[in-house]
């Protein structure tokens, strides 16, 4: 079956460090790839996607390539801020199925 | 501007009693699902429904059902409560085939507390 697998957190930062969070998967097609955003006590929010291999999704200063020859569609931030504390969340979808990662904790300090 | 509207936000139950979580959109989509979000195993597919009349099992089915009479509404039924089942639940809907690459649109969630 298809996997999704993201770093363990939870990441601590300090405000304006370099943000890296990875994601890798294992799929039987050819999915498409998201990463969405929890804040605490909501539901996910889509932060950015990707349809097809070497598309760069961007949103908020965020980036993420789907690169098809490493299986892998890692979130960067150039200069992470408080706000950006949430839980992180990588995706594929294939048909009617979406996979989750199991998530990815961040906390950015003043 | 609602989006996904799930009812109740909080929900207490003792083992046995049964309970329905509610989820209504408004955007007209036709794809509805329910998935329960876990520690440390991410969110996990219960059921889902690619339009009105038309549902399917996902992950983790077992303990749950589902109709779906209207695009609107796509209420989750635990029948007899069981500990096991204590978990935020999200109720999540999109326009197309997540396959087409369009994203889901998640509810704030139903937090259920089984004794």
């Amino acid at each position: 079956g298809n996997s999704v697998t993201q770093m363990e957190g939870p990441v601590t930062l300090s405000e304006e460090a370099f943000l890296t969070i990875n994601c890798t998967y294992t799929a039987t097609g050819y999915p498409s790839l998201f990463w969405y955003v929890q804040y605490p006590g909501e539901g996910l929010q889509l932060l950015l996607k990707a349809t097809k291999a070497d598309d760069k999704g961007s949103n908020k200063g965020f980036e993420a390539t789907y690169r098809k020859e490493t299986t892998s569609f890692h979130l960067e931030k150039g200069s992470v801020q408080v706000s950006d504390s949430a839980v992180y969340f990588c995706a594929l979808t294939l048909w009617q199925k979406v996979t989750f990662g199991t998530g990815t904790k961040l906390q950015v300090i003043p | 501007n609602a989006g996904v509207t799930q009812t109740p936000k909080f929900q207490v139950l003792k083992t046995g009693q049964s309970m329905t979580l509610q989820c209504a959109q408004d955007m007209n989509h036709e794809y509805m699902s329910w998935y329960r979000q876990d520690p440390g195993m991410g969110l996990r597919l219960i059921h889902y429904s690619v339009g009105a009349g038309i549902t399917d099992q996902g992950e983790v089915p077992n303990g749950y059902n589902v109709s779906r009479s209207t695009t609107e509404d796509f209420p989750l039924r635990l029948l007899s409560a069981a500990p096991s089942q204590t978990s935020v639940y999200f109720c999540a809907s999109n326009s197309r085939a997540v396959s087409s690459g369009q994203p889901q649109h998640f509810g704030d969630g139903t937090r259920l507390s089984i004794l």
